[in-house]
C-alpha cells in the first residue's frame, strides 16, 4: 500500500535559520514523490519532484531509498517560505496512477 | 485563463442538503482527482478518474458521487449533508502518469450548519 507521513504538524523557525521538514514513505514499487506548497489563501501548486533533482526557491529534496525518506530542506529560510508543505507520492494501483498526499507540514517563519 | 476551475469556492448549506460542486480542466489532461481536506489541513484523496472512468474510490461514503460527463469535467454531487462533511474539497488533473505534476483547483469551502 502506499503510504505518506510527515511527522510534524508544524515546524516554527526564525528567519535565516536552516529548514528540514521531514517526509517518509511506504510502497513497494519505485516511487516518484514530489512536495507541493500551499501559500496563504492560494491554490496547491508542485514546489519540486525528485527525478528532475532540481532547487525550487533554495529548497531541494534527496530521495533516500534505504531510509525511504525525501525530506525538504533549505539552508536559510525566509518569512515569505511560511505555508502548508505536502510531501506526495505518486505510483500505480490497479494499472492507473495514484497520487497520494502526507498529512502536511505548516512552516512559520518568524522574523 | 484558468487551468483547473472549480465552482463555487464558497458553500454553506443546512444537514440534509444535497449539492454539487462542479471542475473543469482545460489542459488537455486524461486524469481526474476529488481531494478532501480538513480542519487540520490533512490532503485526503476521494476519487480519481481517467477517461472518464472512476478509477480509484477510496472508501467515500455512498452519499458521495462523482460524475464525469466528459474527460475535462468531473463532478461532485454529496446527498444528506452531515456536520462532518465541512470541508475543503480540492479538484486536481494530470496526464495520469507517475511523473507528471498534479494542478489543482482553488477549492471549494464547503460549511454544513
Amino acid at each position: 500500500a502506499q503510504r505518506v507521513t510527515q511527522p510534524e504538524k508544524l515546524l516554527s523557525v526564525f528567519k535565516g535559520a536552516p529548514v528540514e521538514l521531514k517526509c517518509n514513505y511506504s510502497y513497494s514499487g519505485s516511487p516518484e514523490l514530489f512536495w507541493y506548497v500551499q501559500y496563504s489563501r492560494q491554490r496547491l501548486q508542485l514546489l519540486l519532484r525528485h527525478i528532475s533533482r532540481e532547487s525550487i526557491k533554495g529548497f531541494t529534496a534527496d530521495l533516500n531509498k534505504g531510509e525511504t525518506s525525501f525530506h525538504l530542506k533549505k539552508p536559510f529560510a525566509q518569512e515569505e517560505d511560511s505555508a502548508m508543505y505536502y510531501c506526495a507520492l505518486s505510483g500505480r494501483a490497479g494499472g492507473y496512477n495514484k497520487l497520494i498526499f502526507g498529512a502536511g507540514t505548516r512552516l512559520a517563519v518568524h522574523p | 485563463d484558468t487551468a483547473v476551475s472549480q465552482t463555487p469556492k464558497y458553500l454553506v448549506t443546512q444537514m440534509g442538503n444535497d449539492k454539487s460542486i462542479k471542475c473543469e480542466q482545460n489542459l488537455g489532461h486524461d486524469t481526474m482527482y476529488w481531494y478532501k481536506q480538513d480542519s487540520k489541513k490533512f490532503l485526503k484523496i476521494m476519487f480519481s478518474y481517467n477517461n472518464k472512468e472512476l478509477i480509484i474510490n477510496e472508501t467515500v461514503p455512498n452519499r458521495f458521487s462523482p460524475k464525469s460527463p466528459d474527460k475535462a469535467h468531473l463532478n461532485l454531487h454529496i446527498n444528506s449533508l452531515e456536520l462532518g462533511d465541512s470541508a475543503v474539497y480540492f479538484c486536481a488533473s494530470s496526464l495520469g502518469q507517475p511523473n507528471t505534476e498534479a494542478f489543482f483547483g482553488q477549492g471549494t469551502r464547503l460549511t454544513v450548519v
